[in-house]
């Protein structure tokens, strides 16, 4: 069975801070991991995914992610916070290999950006 | 493209009545999901279809009933609300359902059941 873990419901950086979101994910086949990204209001958004290859994955509006086995990690990071990027942000794995493409979500991490 | 397009985008429901959520995607993908997005829940998978003809239970299916009309339009059929279904309601689709295709979103139906 696999499961995600988002550390931190609500993190909090200023303009211009690197932003650092957790993910742990638990998968007894190899993973496809993806981050996506939900505005209010709005669906969700991917923001960048990890299938094979190499583990430092580069995404949309500047984000990066890096995967780690050796961790069950996979987590987002963004120099420099913008205002624009308040958001909330989900991680999510499924099955490599899957007969389905069954995404297990993390439960969100709301990111606030301060002025 | 409009992508995936959920109607209604809005609905208020009494408990007891029923409503067909619709779903209809352009991007010629094979495999369709509804989720259910609850506050601290993250999303929550309903049913699926792998491909047309075809839908199976995700982890949260009671109370609810699927149709892949075709390879576009999915829809999601509450028989008798209740209010533990009021949520956000999301349609999605990948081109394959082998697990490495990004799932793309419509933009969510807000239901609440009275």
């Amino acid at each position: 069975a696999q499961s995600v873990t988002q550390l931190g419901s609500h993190v909090s950086v200023s303009e211009g801070a690197l932003v650092l979101l957790r993910c742990n994910y638990s998968s007894s086949v190899p993973p496809y991991l993806f981050w996506y990204v939900q505005y209010p209001n709005q669906g969700l958004q991917l923001l960048l995914k990890y299938t094979t290859g190499a583990t430092l994955v580069k995404g949309i509006n500047g984000f990066e992610a890096e995967f780690k086995k050796s961790e069950t990690s996979f987590h987002l990071t963004k120099p420099s916070a913008h205002m624009s990027d308040a958001a909330e942000y989900f991680c999510a794995v499924s099955a490599a290999g899957g007969s389905q493409g069954n995404l297990i979500f993390g439960k969100g991490t709301k990111l606030s950006v301060k002025p | 493209n409009a992508g995936v397009t959920q109607t209604p985008k809005f609905q208020v429901l009494k408990t007891g009545q029923s409503m067909t959520l619709q779903c209809a995607q352009d991007m010629n993908h094979n495999s369709m999901y509804w989720y259910r997005q609850d506050p601290g829940m993250g999303l929550r998978l309903i049913y699926y279809s792998a491909s047309e003809g075809t839908t199976d239970k995700g982890e949260v299916p009671n109370g609810y009933n699927v149709s892949r009309l075709n390879k576009r339009e999915f829809s999601l059929r509450l028989e008798s609300a209740a209010p533990s279904q009021t949520s956000v309601y999301f349609c999605a689709s990948s081109y394959s359902g082998g697990g490495q295709s990004p799932q793309h979103f419509g933009d969510g139906t807000r239901l609440s059941i009275l």
